[in-house]
């Protein structure tokens, strides 16, 4: 069975850096792509990294690009992602997603989501 | 960059047949995904590759693209129905794009 766990959310202050982590089972890392896609509150779903299942392809959203980085040890079967100047407007529910296949060409969906982690971002 | 844009709100009575639209420039060259979150829950994977259904997603879930415009559509429509929706395509240049959203409601 497919399962993501999150772990790693908190309060931060502005300025502030934080690692989320993602530890998958069910399923070996270098098999899917894997996706960090956050929610601010009361608002809608917004897609932040991409790693492909070879790890060679990394993508990022414009509003997080030069702050946000995403890794994996494929060893323990995790994803991270490392944090950097966090700003209110990062407040969200961070969640782990698995791409339905090694990398994207096109036709790319999320087939497992995580539970969802919590960042919050205040003074 | 790439947007797809949903309605904010669809009513729906219980029986009948809900239908939420997702525009995008030129979507019928996507694949368009659809997704169902329940307050407090993840995610839910409901249609792939437009009009595709997982396993173990009821068949009054469907879904249709043409032209600018993707639709989910649900057939008799249950309580336990009531979420908010969200479309995602990808694009080459914007990678994941997720719709604004749209939340039903089972009247």
């Amino acid at each position: 069975e497919v399962q993501l766990v999150e772990s790693g959310g908190g309060l931060v202050q502005p300025g502030g850096s934080l690692r989320l982590s993602c530890e998958a089972s069910g399923f070996p890392l270098n098999t899917n792509n894997m996706n960090w896609v956050r929610q601010a509150p009361g608002k809608g779903l917004e897609w932040l990294s991409y790693i492909s299942g070879g790890g060679g392809t990394i993508k990022y959203a414009d509003s997080v690009k030069g702050r946000f980085t995403i890794s994996r040890d494929i060893a323990k079967n995790s994803v991270y992602l490392e944090m950097n100047s966090l700003r209110d407007e990062d407040t969200a529910v961070y969640y782990c997603a698995r791409g339905h296949v090694h990398n994207c060409g096109g036709d790319c969906y999320f087939d497992y989501w995580g539970q969802g982690i919590l960042l919050t971002v205040s003074s | 960059s790439y947007e797809l844009t949903q309605p904010p709100s669809v009513s729906v009575s219980p029986g009948q047949t809900a239908s939420i639209a997702c525009s995008g420039y030129k979507l019928d060259d996507k694949f368009v995904s659809w997704y169902q979150q329940k307050p407090g829950q993840s995610p839910v994977l409901v249609i792939y590759h437009d009009n595709k259904r997982p396993s173990g997603i009821p068949e009054r879930f469907s879904g249709s693209s043409s032209r600018n415009t993707a639709t989910l559509t649900i057939s008799g429509t249950q309580a336990i129905d009531e979420a908010d929706y969200y479309c995602q395509a990808w694009d080459i240049m914007t990678f994941h794009v997720f719709g604004t959203g749209t939340r039903v409601t089972v009247l």
